[in-house]
């Protein structure tokens, strides 16, 4: 129940293209919804965030759209750009708890 | 504000030796935690700190795995002794409330021959 399940695993999009990465949850306890960048041989960087008393929350190119009743959520990247290529990893937390749950992880590749 | 600090950045030993990760916190953040991320296992969380206090250790994989807080600015996870299954980089994060965005550092790769 405290798993978070992201796909795809990889994913390969053309410059100016649209990146799209899928996460699903099942603890309903979740009350906090972030995204994260990592570049190699960095950390993780928080890319943005939404809470589920929203249905969708954009910032530049990403947006994260969030469907409450189906538990899952999603990262859009718009106009995906070659710096853009880096693991992308959605996340759930629950307040109470503080534990933050990361998901597998998806590689993505953009193509100039 | 330079960010999560972490040290070393890289560290080598031998199966049986004790290995200690240092971090330094954003200064004013009252949680910190220790990730691990390996290939198989994705991120994972193995304890935190709230003011200093461990909070939840439960992610702690062995009692070989150890973590100290003796202040607002300073952690340690140790492992002894270690065991070549420890390969994998140790990542601190830090943060100013529970659900609030996390800072993480540059984490520390560790591996065990």
């Amino acid at each position: 129940q405290q798993q978070v399940k992201q796909s795809p695993q990889s994913l390969i999009v053309q410059k100016g293209g649209i990146s799209i990465i899928n996460c699903a949850y099942e603890n309903t306890a979740f009350d906090y919804f972030p995204w994260y960048q990592q570049f190699p041989g960095k950390g993780p960087a928080l890319l943005i965030a939404i809470r589920p008393d929203v249905s969708e929350k954009k910032e530049g190119r990403f947006t994260i759209s969030f469907n409450k009743s189906a538990k899952q959520f999603s990262l859009h990247i718009m106009d995906s750009q070659p710096g853009d290529s880096a693991t992308y990893f959605c996340a759930a937390l629950t307040s109470n708890t503080g534990k933050l749950i990361f998901g597998q992880g998806t590689t993505l590749q953009v193509k100039p | 504000d330079a960010g999560v600090i972490q040290s070393p950045r890289h560290e080598v030993t031998e199966m049986g030796q004790e290995v200690t990760l240092r971090c330094k916190p954003i200064s004013g953040h009252d949680y910190l935690f220790w990730y691990r991320q390996t290939m198989m296992r994705g991120l994972e969380l193995l304890i935190y700190f709230n003011n200093n206090v461990p909070i939840d250790d439960s992610g702690m994989p062995e009692d070989r795995f150890s973590a100290k807080m003796p202040n607002a600015s300073f952690s340690t996870l140790k492992i002894q002794p270690s065991e070549p299954r420890d390969s994998a980089v140790y990542f601190c994060a830090s943060s100013l409330s529970v659900n609030y965005g996390y800072t993480f550092g540059s984490g520390t790769r560790l591996t065990v021959v």
